[in-house]
């Protein structure tokens, strides 16, 4: 199974403020992805980071709020723009591996706790 | 649209107990489903897959059944313990091959 780390672990912001968090996989992957998860909320899906392509936004998502990279197989970072208080959330990075049956699975980083002030 | 929606949104039981989390989703139309755990803060760690094709999967203590036509899964967990105090999300992977997650239930196990 995929082992995924994110940096940071957690942050305090100030508004205005921009962060990047980074999303490292042990392993080359195509397709990566980004949740948020705001207090008290379950996951929503931010984007699809594919490599080589621009990332696909979910609605509610846009590209100059969380600007998104994927220089390779293997690595991603989302950045948070101009942040306020209502950005506070935990972010996922998570990657989809098919084992030989062709079966998906989803593996996740453990997330980045940000708090915006 | 597919919705996923998870009761009992909280659950607190003695220490082993079995009991039940049970997860509905609107459109029967799915690849799989996972259960998942997550800690505090955490992310979250992959308990069971089930793909739409099976009925069930077990892994130690848990058990996840998927019951597609009626938009149903339960994830029984036997004998609990303190340590699997958490909350658990089920998602399903659907027709837009998207996962989509449900509100949670908020495990607390007491000694």
């Amino acid at each position: 199974s995929a082992v995924i780390s994110q940096k940071p672990s957690r942050d305090i912001c100030q508004r205005g403020t921009s962060l990047t968090i980074q999303c490292q996989v042990d392993s080359q992957v195509t397709m990566m992805f980004w949740y948020r998860q705001q207090p008290g909320q379950s996951l929503t899906l931010i984007a699809t980071a594919n490599q080589g392509s621009e990332a696909t936004y979910e609605s509610g998502f846009v590209i100059d709020k969380f600007p998104i990279s994927r220089p390779n197989l293997t690595f991603s970072t989302l950045t948070v723009s101009n942040m306020s208080p209502e950005d506070s959330s935990i972010y996922l990075c998570s990657v989809e591996e098919t084992n030989n049956s062709w079966e998906e699975t989803q593996y996740f980083g453990p997330g980045t706790r940000l708090l915006v002030l | 649209k597919q919705e996923v929606t998870q009761i009992p949104a909280a659950l607190s039981v003695p220490e082993g107990e079995n009991l039940v989390l049970n997860c509905s989703f609107t459109d029967s139309a799915i690849y799989n489903l996972q259960w998942f755990r997550q800690d505090p803060g955490k992310g979250l760690t992959s308990l069971l897959l089930i793909q739409s094709s099976q009925r069930e999967q077990t892994s130690g203590r848990l058990n996840a059944s998927l019951d597609k036509s009626s938009g149903r899964s339960t994830l029984y967990i036997a004998a609990s313990q303190p340590g699997d105090s958490a909350t658990y999300l089920c998602a399903v992977l659907s027709g837009t091959y998207k996962y989509i997650f449900g509100t949670g239930t908020r495990l607390k196990v007491l000694a």
